[in-house]
């Protein structure tokens, strides 16, 4: 029973690299969201989406691009890292369009930019 | 917009008190729900409880407990008699509009 799994784990990039943080969830999830984790500022939204195709901007986007091909799948781009996208990158799907459902939670990406 | 906020950054106990985490939220719309979740220092985040706007009763699960005050706008959550285990970050967070909105967490210490 995987839930949401995150892919890579842990990742150090240099300024101006780009890459993909993959989160894979086996649950049949309708929605799946993007945060980062920063000392002191709790979770913040980077980008969701409400189903396969679609994705919207949340609280804080610049900096990043997202794609849902794949109902399972939301893919995190960074075009060209900066070192201010180091953070914890948590990647999270909950089940229906309602507000009441709890969202399940992938156990985190720690980058680091240099 | 929506807004959580956890005044308390740091709190530190000795096991076996009674502990009281502040949450105070705010939103416009008048449906929402509103989360706790714990991330102990392994890092993943972990789900407690769940509450509608309508639903103003108090919950309590084993020695955690849960006070919604809907004229204050706050979701406070008391562990009662904290044990080391209960060690963490807690997130008070608000949904409303599809959009779950975290509070900057506060951090328990319990020390045996």
């Amino acid at each position: 029973n995987a839930g949401v799994t995150q892919t890579p784990k842990f990742r150090v990039l240099k300024t101006g690299q780009s890459m993909t943080l993959l989160c894979a969830q086996d649950m049949n999830h309708e929605y799946m969201y993007w945060y980062r984790q920063d000392p002191g500022m709790g979770l913040r939204l980077i980008h969701y989406s409400v189903g396969e195709g679609t994705t919207a901007k949340g609280e804080v986007p610049d900096g990043y691009n997202v794609s849902r091909l794949k109902k399972q799948n939301f893919l995190l781009g960074l075009e060209s890292a900066a070192p201010s996208q180091t953070s914890v990158y948590f990647c999270a799907s909950s089940a229906t369009v309602y507000m009441n459902t709890e969202a399940f939670f992938g156990q985190g990406t720690r980058l680091t930019v240099v | 917009a929506q807004k959580v906020t956890q005044a308390q950054t740091e709190i530190s106990v000795v096991e076996k008190e009674d502990v009281t985490l502040d949450c105070v939220y705010e939103t416009r719309d008048t449906t929402y729900y509103l989360f706790w979740y714990k991330q102990p220092p392994s890092g993943e985040l972990v789900f407690l409880i769940r509450r509608n706007s309508f639903d103003e009763q108090n919950e309590i699960s084993g020695r955690y407990s849960w006070n919604f005050q809907k004229s204050t706008s706050s979701f406070n959550f008391t562990i009662t008699a904290s044990q080391v285990v209960d060690s963490a970050v807690y997130f008070c967070c608000v949904n409303a509009g599809n959009m779950l909105t975290f509070g900057g967490g506060t951090r328990l210490m319990v020390k045996p």
